[in-house]
């Protein structure tokens, strides 16, 4: 079971968009429309932003978007925001009944 | 409001086994739909899901933990563990324990994490 595969860091100034990509196999996020996507700030444990590719919960900011083409899913976050600034993670189901994070992105906040 | 709390040793010996227990509380962790989960991240590194499982007792494994990893339920005392057998260096993380949607990869909340040190 080999781990998502992300960009190691994204960057952009406060007030534009980002999109962070999160590529698997037809056996993960190509098969199922279970992909999540988690912010980490330093020292914190993970939060939840996105789930089941599209769906906020509760009190995350609508500037988080997330969408899938294929066996690729990505992370939007619109006018960027200094507290944006943190390491984020993707997430999906696999057909083995296992779960499969990706190595992480680092979001730097020019 | 659900709330996880992990609890173990911080340092264990190479070789040893590594236990921790997760505390789950405004909640049952019988609630049917519900599995609780195992994530740990090396210091420095991504996130990587260890196991699951369901309130029955039920587990799904990471095939590369699958001949050293046990996770137990304890529904009287709302609580379920990790044990972790013949640990090595590599093994030193923050270990995260977490409730999770089945099937999907909605894993809310987290516990804050509990570091532990594989070393002598």
């Amino acid at each position: 079971q080999s781990a998502l595969t992300q960009p190691a860091s994204v960057s952009g100034s406060p007030g534009q968009s980002i999109t962070i990509s999160c590529t698997g196999t037809s056996s993960d996020i190509g098969a199922y429309n279970y992909v999540s996507w988690y912010q980490q700030h330093p020292g914190k444990a993970p939060k939840l932003m996105i789930y089941d590719v599209t769906n906020r919960p509760s009190g995350v900011s609508n500037r988080f978007s997330g969408s899938k083409s294929g066996n690729t899913a990505s992370l939007t976050i619109s006018g960027l925001q200094a507290e944006d600034e943190a390491d984020y993670y993707c997430s999906s189901f696999t057909s083995s009944t296992t779960w499969v994070f990706g190595g992480g992105t680092k979001l730097t906040v020019l | 409001q659900l709330q996880l709390q992990e609890s173990g040793p911080g340092l264990v010996q190479p070789s040893e086994t590594l236990s921790l227990t997760c505390t789950v509380s405004g909640g049952s962790i019988t609630s049917s739909t519900f599995y609780w989960g195992w994530i740990r991240q090396p210091p420095g590194k991504g996130l990587e899901w260890i196991g699951s499982i369901y309130y029955s007792g039920r587990t799904y494994y990471h095939p590369s933990f699958k001949s050293r990893v046990t996770i137990s339920i304890d529904s009287s005392k709302n609580q379920f563990s990790l044990r972790l057998s013949s640990v090595t260096a590599a093994d030193t993380a923050v270990y995260y324990c977490a409730r999770h949607q089945d099937g999907t990869a909605e894993f809310a909340p987290w516990g804050q994490g509990s570091l532990v040190i594989v070393s002598t």
